[in-house]
């Protein structure tokens, strides 16, 4: 299984401001992917990062919003821009297994508060 | 698109009571099920899953099993402990018109408190 690990763990921010996310691996993934948590909901899924192209956004969530990096097959970023309140929530980034597997594992999360 | 529906909840329970979270899903391919977990103040981790109809998933002593003619993947454990208390997500991967969509769809999450 993969070892993923995220940066900050938790944050409160002011509005209007971004905050990146990062999201390391400790093996070489493909695909790479960043979820939504908002407070008592479900997981939503905001784009799909794959190394050497551009990320993949859901419908709802744009690139100005939500730029993503994936440098390499262990590495991402998300960056929340121009936070407002209803930004608050976990974002995870997952990996999957890469045996065709559609299994991801999941980072322990990134708690987001916007003031 | 690919949807799950999830029982939501909250589900309250005793030890050793019997528990099922159903869970039913459209897909237009054949996807793959999944159970996930998420315990109080951790991350969330697969529980179980089955990738074709008919397999059952176990694991913990929880079983679901792959109902292609009810599109259905109930969660079943038939005793349940205070450490299963946690939120409970069905979800769905590949079952889209290409197969190589591997994103996962999710359910409303059900949270399970077991009382001692």
């Amino acid at each position: 299984s993969a070892v993923i690990s995220q940066k900050p763990s938790r944050d409160i921010c002011q509005r209007g401001t971004s905050l990146t996310i990062q999201c390391q691996v400790d093996s070489q993934v493909t695909m790479m992917f960043w979820y939504r948590q908002q407070p008592g909901q479900s997981l939503t899924l905001i784009a799909t990062a794959n190394q050497g192209s551009e990320a993949t956004y859901e419908s709802g969530f744009v690139i100005d919003k939500f730029p993503i990096s994936r440098p390499n097959l262990t590495f991402s970023t998300l960056t929340v821009s121009n936070m407002s309140p209803e930004d608050s929530s976990i974002y995870l980034c997952s990996v999957e297994k890469g045996t065709g597997s559609y299994e991801q594992y999941f980072g322990p999360g990134t708690r987001l508060t916007v003031t | 698109g690919d949807s799950v529906t999830q029982m939501e909840g909250p589900v309250t329970l005793s030890e050793e009571a019997f528990l099922t979270i159903n869970c039913t899903y459209t897909a237009t391919g054949y996807p793959s099920l999944f159970w996930y977990v998420q315990y109080p103040g951790e991350g969330l981790q697969l529980l179980l899953k089955a990738t074709k109809a008919d397999d059952k998933g176990s694991n913990k002593g929880f079983e679901a099993t792959y109902r292609k003619e009810t599109t259905s993947f109930h969660l079943e454990k038939g005793s349940v402990q205070v450490s299963d208390s946690a939120v409970y997500f069905c979800a769905l991967s590949g079952g889209g018109q290409y197969v190589n969509d591997y994103k996962l769809s999710f359910g409303a999450g059900t949270t399970v408190t077991v009382r001692a």
